[in-house]
């Protein structure tokens, strides 16, 4: 089965430049999820899509940081324009909604790391 | 919202059992608890979870209390390529609003 995919797996960017990252789930996963990992740090949810529908993006900011999931598959996660703070590596997952109320697993992509000049 | 406390870091050696422990004393009803690990260069990779008392899957085991205010994962024999972050969550059941949160996670070392 494939996993995850994501790309670019790296991008170097001036500040104020705009940068987009490619996320495609495993096929039938019908959640997909974007964390920020900061070096050091946990990952933080960004953004959750349920199809093509948002669940929870109260983490995004949302006056740099957009995100579709058009056709309720592949993603794209866009940052326009980046800070200085925004290096770190972009991580997409996707979960496959099991029975009853027991969470999702979720399987992660091998992200997408930043930098920010 | 739940936050989890787990060690900075741990040190073992080869072939030992290695038990990681994660307090987590604001966990809800419907909060389930599950551990990620997650080698450099990569994401994170589901390990275990559980609700209450004992889980156990081919790679480790999951010990809840009966309050649930702690639990710990207890990985066997342990090898140099189970160096890696162990990130302890509690996760809400599917039905729930809240927030899935990672902690800053534990860095475990494994020595020859």
């Amino acid at each position: 089965e494939a996993g995850v995919a994501q790309s670019p797996r790296y991008k170097i960017i001036e500040k104020r430049q705009s940068v987009a990252f490619w996320c495609n789930p495993i096929s039938g996963h019908a959640t997909l999820y974007w964390y920020q990992q900061i070096l050091g740090q946990g990952p933080k949810l960004l953004i959750q899509f349920q199809n093509n529908g948002v669940v929870d993006d109260s983490q995004l900011p949302k006056d740099r940081f957009s995100a579709e999931r058009l056709k309720g598959v592949d993603s794209t996660l866009k940052i326009q324009p980046a800070k200085l703070e925004d290096s770190a590596v972009y991580l997409c997952a996707s979960s496959l909604r099991l029975a009853g109320d027991e969470p999702d697993t979720q399987y992660f992509g091998p992200g997408t790391r930043l930098t920010v000049l | 919202l739940a936050k989890t406390t787990q060690p900075i870091s741990m040190d073992s050696y080869e072939g030992q059992e290695v038990n990681i422990t994660c307090s987590h004393n604001n966990i809800a009803t419907n909060d389930y608890i599950t551990w990620y690990q997650q080698f450099p260069s990569q994401g994170p990779r589901f390990i275990i979870q559980g609700y209450k008392t004992k889980v156990t899957n081919e790679v480790a085991s999951l010990f809840i209390p009966a309050d649930r205010k702690s639990s710990t994962l207890s990985l066997p024999r342990v090898s140099l390529s189970d160096t890696a972050v162990y990130y302890c969550l509690v996760v809400p059941g599917y039905s729930s609003a809240s927030k899935i949160i990672f902690g800053s996670g534990t860095r475990l070392s494994i020595r020859p």
